[in-house]
């Protein structure tokens, strides 16, 4: 059984420019979900992606959007680039109507200088 | 809404000493209850949950009991070891808190653990 796979591992992006964090699920997950964590901070959630639909988002701007792909991938799209949004940007996958178990991946850590 | 407040760290300890890390909770609905863990350069991993109240959890020598009545979750193991040295993240999941997510997990913000020999 494969884990979450995320890339890129570390980005250094500057203030304005956009940026893509990709997600490989794990197998046979269904549903991915997207976390920022910020420099000695817990996770918080940015959304959720069930079916290829958003399935549920959290307290972040519309700057933040989504895909999720047919093999259940799934990317995180963030525009206009702001300093605040340095961060480990996390993706967890889990299996939507089976149970709650959440599986991380590592992260990307962004870097807007 | 929902939130979760745990103890500040770094905590700092020897190794076979006692470890509690507090956390207590405040949700609308009915949460399930977990501890994450989280290593140097590695993504969070479950320790373990509750779901009910009263339920205890309990991995790799860790402990958790859900308390209804003082809304908390707090951590606890009789002997710790170097390898355990990580960050300890608290955190609920809210069936009936709303937003559409299903598994959304709200967090603490993290407690460092440091283990010395």
């Amino acid at each position: 059984e494969t884990g979450v796979t995320q890339s890129p591992t570390h980005l250094i992006k500057t203030r304005g420019q956009q940026v893509t964090l990709r997600c490989s699920s794990q197998s046979g997950h269904n549903t991915v979900s997207w976390y920022q964590q910020a420099l000695g901070q817990g996770p918080q959630f940015i959304f959720q992606y069930y079916r290829e639909e958003e399935n549920g988002r959290g307290n972040f701007p519309p700057r933040f959007s989504g895909l999720q792909f047919p093999n259940y991938s799934s990317e995180l799209n963030v525009n206009a680039l702001e300093l605040d949004d340095s961060a480990l940007y996390l993706c967890a996958s889990s299996r939507t109507g089976v149970d709650e178990k959440l599986f991380f991946g590592s992260g990307t850590q962004l870097s807007v200088l | 809404g929902d939130s979760v407040t745990q103890m500040e760290g770094p905590v700092t300890l020897s190794e076979e000493a006692f470890l509690t890390i507090n956390c207590t909770y405040t949700a609308t609905g009915y949460p399930s209850l977990f501890w994450y863990v989280q290593y140097p350069g590695e993504g969070l991993q479950l320790l373990l949950k509750a779901t009910k109240a009263d339920d205890k959890g309990s991995n790799k020598g860790f402990e958790a009991t859900y308390r209804k009545e003082t809304t908390s979750f707090h951590l606890e193991k009789g002997s710790v070891q170097v390898s355990d040295s990580a960050v300890y993240f608290c955190a609920l999941s809210d069936p009936g808190g709303g937003g559409g997510a299903t598994n959304k997990l709200i967090f603490g913000t993290g407690t460092l653990l440091a283990v010395q020999p």
